[in-house]
């Protein structure tokens, strides 16, 4: 069964240190996401990417963020100055298309920022 | 502001009982949603999803009751089982395509 991959699965880092958290969708997915659950909260969305472009964000996703998809299978997200506030599991999530259906997640990737 | 409400927060049920979670939506706009179920350690899996132009959908022992009108949709979990016990999640979105809004979670137990 096809699946979203992430690394790392966790990551320590001190405040003020750039992050990237790595993706990669499933082969045929057109639609890419990144999402966060910060400890025992709900799931709150972060961006959306389609076509080499962001098309749609939300407020938490300010100026430290970014996001790429540097060749044809990965999907990262860059934290540039990280916070203690960023703590959280970061998922990467893809869907085929717009009108598809299912959004498939990966396992997550537990950030811990000190 | 909170675009989508979910209780109860936990619930604890016995085997073979029913599981009802509810949520509540604000966005007409929203014509996609979906439960999701999360294992610890484990990214959100959909569950099931519904759309507006129908009031109920059921796979296996999982149905979606929709109530349009009210602005509310339900989980409901028939003949529970304890490999049920995980949060289960509900969301909104304007298209199945879009970002999702989650409502908190609900924390299910299912007891022997």
């Amino acid at each position: 069964e096809p699946e979203v991959t992430q690394t790392p699965s966790h990551q320590v880092t001190q405040m003020g240190q750039e992050v990237i958290l790595r993706c990669v969708p499933i082969s045929n997915h057109l639609y890419f996401y990144w999402y966060r659950q910060i400890l025992g909260q709900k799931v709150e969305f972060l961006v959306s990417f389609y076509n080499n472009e962001i098309s749609e964000k939300s407020e938490i996703f300010d100026d430290q963020f970014s996001v790429e998809r540097p060749d044809g299978s990965n999907f990262t997200l860059k934290i540039r100055s990280t916070k203690l506030e960023d703590s959280a599991m970061y998922f990467c999530a893809s869907v085929a298309g717009t009108n598809t259906g299912e959004l498939f997640f990966g396992e997550g990737s537990r950030l811990t920022v000190l | 502001q909170q675009q989508v409400k979910q209780s109860p927060q936990s619930l604890i049920v016995q085997k073979g009982g029913i599981s009802i979670i509810n949520c509540a939506y604000e966005n007409t706009a929203f014509d996609y949603f979906p439960w999701y179920q999360q294992f610890p350690g484990k990214g959100p899996a959909l569950l099931i999803a519904i759309r507006p132009d129908v009031s109920e959908k059921k796979e296996g022992r999982f149905t979606i009751s929709f109530n349009k009108s009210a602005k509310q949709f339900s989980l409901h979990i028939m003949d529970s089982q304890p490999g049920d016990s995980a949060t289960y999640f509900c969301a909104a979105s304007r298209h199945s395509g879009y970002a999702l809004n989650f409502g908190k979670g609900t924390s299910l137990l299912v007891t022997p």
